[in-house]
Order: structure tokens, then C-alpha cells, then sequence
């Protein structure tokens, strides 16, 4: 167990639909990362908020957005969704940065556009 | 941005047998290289990482090399067993708090009997 995570496990859902993705991150961890990971693909990185704060943005799409609250636990917003967008979705965090601070992964939100 | 490429994509190795897995980074700020390892369905798990300040570190029978100047790094796996087969990941990047991590696009290591 990683201490990260994520809620829901498994999501079916129809094209066009919005569906919420929620993270908590390890205890005391203040940025959380976002990773989408298509069938038999890398992990292609969405974004990175750091203690509520957006700080770096990958290949995210524009209907997909994202937000990490006070007390630090993360939603990623994915909205008018397409039968690509059915992948795995990972939350990872870490103490800071990448600074020498391991990342650690959720055990992934499964989300399959029908 | 960074722009880490991994080889080979699939490797099969008979069990006692060693792996290699090579990974090139781009950019020169990189400083950071951890490799994952994650099996089916499963999320992806630290399994080493080294610093630039490192040349080589070990740990049992996985080690990492990195050189710098060439911007390359590789996985090394010794005696190989069978439950060392999953997808392999390698990543890179730059120390600070707006960092992220860069992967490459995986190699699947198989251990055949």
C-alpha cells in the first residue's frame, strides 16, 4: 500500500458524460501529479499541483481540468468524454517536488467510455 | 520539454539470465532518475532510483548506471527470476517543486522458465 488514494476504482461511463476522480495523497505529501495510461501505453502526464497550487501542466486536454483543496486531496474533472479517453488513470504524490522525494502511485482510477 | 526515450520495448530473458533496459533523456537540467516497475493492472512501483550526483547505485540484484554526459541511464537486472517479469518504466526529472517526472515508454520484461 502506497498511502495514495484513489477513488473510484472501476468507472463506466457513456460518451459525453462527466466523471469526477478523486485522490488523497500519502500523509504530509503537498503536491499531487496526474497520469492518464491508455491500453499497453507509457504514462503520459496530465498535471501537478503543489500544496493547492497549479504547477506544472502536461498533455492535458482542455475538457479535462483538475484542483487540489486545502487539505490537499485532489479531484481530476474529465468532461464530455470520448471512447479514447477510457484509460487508467494514476494519482501519485510526493513530499515536494520531485527534489529527491519519491513518487508514489494510487492504485488507479479504471475508466472505460462506452 | 524532457523527452526520454526507452529500448527495448519487449525483452525476454531465460530465468538466471541478465536484463538490460537503456533510457535516454533530453534535458541537460534532468537530475532525477527513478525507474518503476508495475505489473498487470497494478500501479507502478519504485523499484531504484539515482541521483545525478551518482554514477552507479545497487540494490541486491537491480542496479542503475547513469552518465550524464552521454544523457543516458540503464536498468540493469541480475539472475533474473520469474516474478521479475512486469512492464519496466524509466523517468527523469528535474529537482524543484513545479517538477514532474518524464516516463518512457516501457519495456516488457519476460522470464521464461
Amino acid at each position: 500500500d502506497s498511502g495514495v488514494t484513489q477513488t473510484p476504482k472501476h468507472l463506466i461511463t457513456a460518451t459525453g458524460q462527466r466523471v469526477t476522480l478523486r485522490c488523497s495523497p500519502r500523509s504530509g505529501d503537498l503536491s499531487v501529479y496526474w497520469y492518464q495510461q491508455s491500453l499497453d501505453q507509457g504514462l503520459q502526464f496530465l498535471i501537478q499541483y503543489y500544496n493547492g497550487e497549479e504547477r506544472a501542466k502536461g498533455n492535458i486536454l482542455e475538457r479535462f481540468s483538475a484542483q487540489q483543496f486545502p487539505d490537499l486531496h485532489s479531484e481530476l474533472n474529465l468532461s464530455s468524454l470520448e471512447l479514447g479517453d477510457s484509460a487508467l488513470y494514476f494519482c501519485a504524490s510526493s513530499a515536494e517536488g520531485i527534489s529527491g522525494n519519491t513518487i508514489y502511485f494510487g492504485e488507479g482510477s479504471w475508466l472505460t467510455v462506452v | 520539454g524532457e523527452n526520454v526515450e526507452q529500448h527495448p520495448s519487449t525483452l525476454s530473458v531465460q530465468e538466471g539470465d541478465s536484463a538490460v533496459i537503456k533510457c535516454t533523456y533530453s534535458d541537460s537540467a534532468s537530475n532525477y532518475f527513478p525507474w518503476y516497475k508495475q505489473e498487470l493492472g497494478k500501479r507502478p512501483q519504485l523499484i531504484i532510483d539515482i541521483r545525478s550526483n551518482v554514477g552507479e547505485k545497487k540494490d541486491q540484484r537491480i542496479a542503475v548506471t547513469l552518465n550524464k554526459t552521454a544523457k543516458h541511464f540503464s536498468l540493469h537486472i541480475t539472475e533474473t527470476q520469474p516474478e521479475d517479469s512486469a512492464v519496466y518504466f524509466c523517468a527523469a526529472g528535474a529537482t524543484g517543486t513545479a517538477s514532474k517526472l518524464t516516463f518512457g515508454t516501457g519495456t516488457r520484461l519476460q522470464v521464461m522458465l
